[in-house]
């Protein structure tokens, strides 16, 4: 059975930085397609960034520069790195799976909330 | 970047209704690579339909997807108490982008 579980959100302050974790099982991280998706309160979704099978990563505009998506296989982990996080980076971030590189999104975890306040 | 706009605001309907959500592109989406997910309070979305028209795995055949090009729909047909949601469409064939969502009430 395929499971995504999302740890490591919190309150920061702005300017500061966070590793969030999607532990997998159910399959290796680095066979798979992985993306990180946010949900700002009450929002909408927001795709972040995306770590292809072949290691390949990109990641939104807005957030180039400050995230870095990476992934550790003997760990089957997949990471998100956010420095100089701001006030507009508040959400839920859940990571996601998908099949190939034109395919939706079919797992998902629970999420993770990420607070960035003073 | 592709710009999904869908049908504006809540839907509120009753039980056995159809409901009929819309999803415009501001460009052609390639390929018809066009998903709907619904999202309940709390939870993280679940796929619906992909390809435009194909229910993924264990969706009652209740929910349908049509279009291509530009205009895609989603119509729930027979709706039940539990359909009550937030309905996003999301294109990916030209990295990923989302419609605000519409929420559809069953009163």
């Amino acid at each position: 059975e395929v499971q995504l579980v999302e740890s490591g959100g919190g309150l920061i302050q702005p300017g500061g930085s966070l590793r969030l974790s999607c532990a997998v099982s159910g399959f290796t991280v680095s066979s798979i397609y992985m993306s990180w998706v946010r949900q700002a309160p009450g929002k909408g979704l927001e795709w972040v960034s995306v770590i292809y099978s072949g290691g390949s990563r990109y990641h939104a505009d807005s957030v180039k520069g400050r995230f870095t998506i990476s992934r550790d296989s003997s760990e089957n982990t997949l990471y998100l790195q956010m420095n100089s996080l701001r006030a507009e980076d508040t959400a839920v971030y859940y990571c996601a799976t998908f099949r190939c590189g034109s395919c939706p999104f079919d797992y998902w975890g629970r999420g993770t909330l990420v607070t960035v306040s003073s | 970047e592709i710009v999904l706009t869908q049908s504006t605001g809540t839907l509120f309907l009753s039980p056995g209704e159809r409901a009929t959500l819309s999803c415009r592109a501001s460009q052609s989406v390639s390929s018809s690579f066009l998903a709907w997910y619904q999202q309940k309070p709390g939870q993280a979305p679940r796929l619906l339909i992909y390809g435009a028209s194909s229910r993924a795995t264990g969706i009652p055949d209740r929910f349908s997807g049509s279009g291509s090009g530009t205009d895609f729909i989603l119509t729930i047909s027979r709706l039940e108490p539990e359909d009550s949601a937030v309905y996003y469409c999301q294109q990916y064939g030209n990295f990923w982008t989302f419609g605000q969502g519409t929420k559809v009430e069953i009163k």
